[in-house]
This record gives C-alpha cells, structure tokens and sequence, in this order.
C-alpha cells in the first residue's frame, strides 16, 4: 500500500497570501495525482489531475507540481472562497487514496 | 450539465444492507465514456474509495469492503447503486456517487451532493 502524507493539516492564512500544500507519498507514484477542493457541506470538487493539469473551468491561481513521490498544490492569491480543506489523491496503485486533506483557514 | 443525486435511506440498522442509488441527469450513463464510482467519508474525516461500474456491468472494488460490497447499473433508469451488507458502526458515513472520465479513470469530475447514512439501532 501506499502511504500518503499531506502538509500541513492546517493552515491559517489570509486573503492575498500565496500557499502551498505538500503530498508526499511513499513511493512513487509518477504524475498519478489529483487535487480536490472541499467546503463544508459540499462534495469535493476536482481542481488538478495529472499533478499539474487544472480542470476546465478552475482558477490559474490553482497550480499543481511535482512527480514521483512529491506534490505540491500552490495557491498563487489566496481569496476568500478558497478558504476550505484541500485533498491529494493518488491513483497510480488500487485502489485510489486520499490523503487526510489540509484545512485552509481565515488567519 | 451533468448531475448526480443520491437517493436512499438515511438510518441502517446494524448488520442490515444498506443500498443507494445514484441517478444521473444531464446525459447517459450508457455513453461508455465513464465510470461510475461510490465514494464515502465519516464526518470529519477523509475520503475513501468503495468502487466503480462500468457501463458493461463491470466493477472494481476497494479490497477492504469487497466482501461486503456490490455495485450495479440500470441503464434504463440511468442509475448506479450501491450495496453494502453486514454494517456496522463503522459504516456510518456521507456517501458520495461520482464520474470519472474513461482516459482519467480514477478522477472524478463531478459528484453528487452526498447522503449521510447512519447506521445505528
């Protein structure tokens, strides 16, 4: 099995500020990886699979990086309805895993 | 636009069955362009995979819950569904229905809006 770590589990920031969340599996996974955006309430929604390619329609603020066994999801300029938990997902090994997500919070 | 709905009871008892069906709006869940999966999470905590369908009938299931699990198709009524027998505490989660694209089989690019389902006596 694959282990996932996802960094920090939170993260207090404010409007404006660039941020970056970390996924590091434990072995590697080549481009295999999702990134998905969680409100309250609300189903995850896909932001970047393939490590770095946004699905149609999400903000170019949204950028993803890394192969391997390192992933990052950088927030360019954080704003308020960005303020949610954020998930890894792996899909190289089966069956497909999520991280335990990363909490953005208003600072 | 697509849409999905989860539709099914909201309380289980313990060591009953609990079944879900996802309806799909929005276009054909026959196109042979998808997966159809299901997908759940505990209040609080993260997310995990239970399996997926295949327009064909074919399934793939997460190895902890194949024991227990079985995914189905109604291209009739353009609906998945999912049952998960033997269910405990455990099991109490918000269950999600989801669609992955057949070049990118395990991302999922829309999702239902989720049904919370205790299991509870």
């Amino acid at each position: 099995a694959i282990w996932m770590t996802q960094s920090p589990s939170l993260l207090s920031a404010s409007t404006g500020d660039r941020v970056t969340i970390s996924c590091r599996m434990s072995q590697g996974i080549s481009s295999y990886l999702a990134w998905y955006q969680q409100k309250p309430g609300k189903a995850p929604e896909l932001l970047i699979y393939a490590a770095s390619t946004l699905q149609s329609g999400v903000p170019s603020r949204f950028s993803g990086s890394g192969s391997g066994t390192d992933f990052t999801l950088t927030i360019s300029c954080l704003q308020s309805e960005d303020f949610a938990t954020y998930y890894c997902q792996q899909y190289y090994s089966f069956p497909p895993t999520f991280g335990g997500g990363t909490k953005v919070e208003i600072k | 636009q697509v849409q999905l709905q989860e539709s099914g009871p909201g309380l289980v008892k313990p060591s009953q069955t609990l079944s879900l069906t996802c309806t799909v709006s929005g276009g054909s869940i026959s196109s042979g362009s998808y997966y159809w999966s299901w997908i759940r999470q505990p209040a609080g905590k993260g997310l995990e995979w239970i399996g997926r369908i295949y327009t064909s009938g074919s399934t793939n299931y997460n190895p902890s819950l194949k024991s227990r699990v079985t995914i189905s198709v109604d291209t009739s009524k353009n609906q998945f569904s999912l049952k998960l027998s033997s269910v405990t505490a455990a099991d109490t989660a918000v269950y999600y229905c989801a669609r992955a694209l057949i070049g990118w089989p395990f991302t999922y690019d829309y999702w239902g809006q989720g049904t919370l389902v205790t299991v509870s006596s």
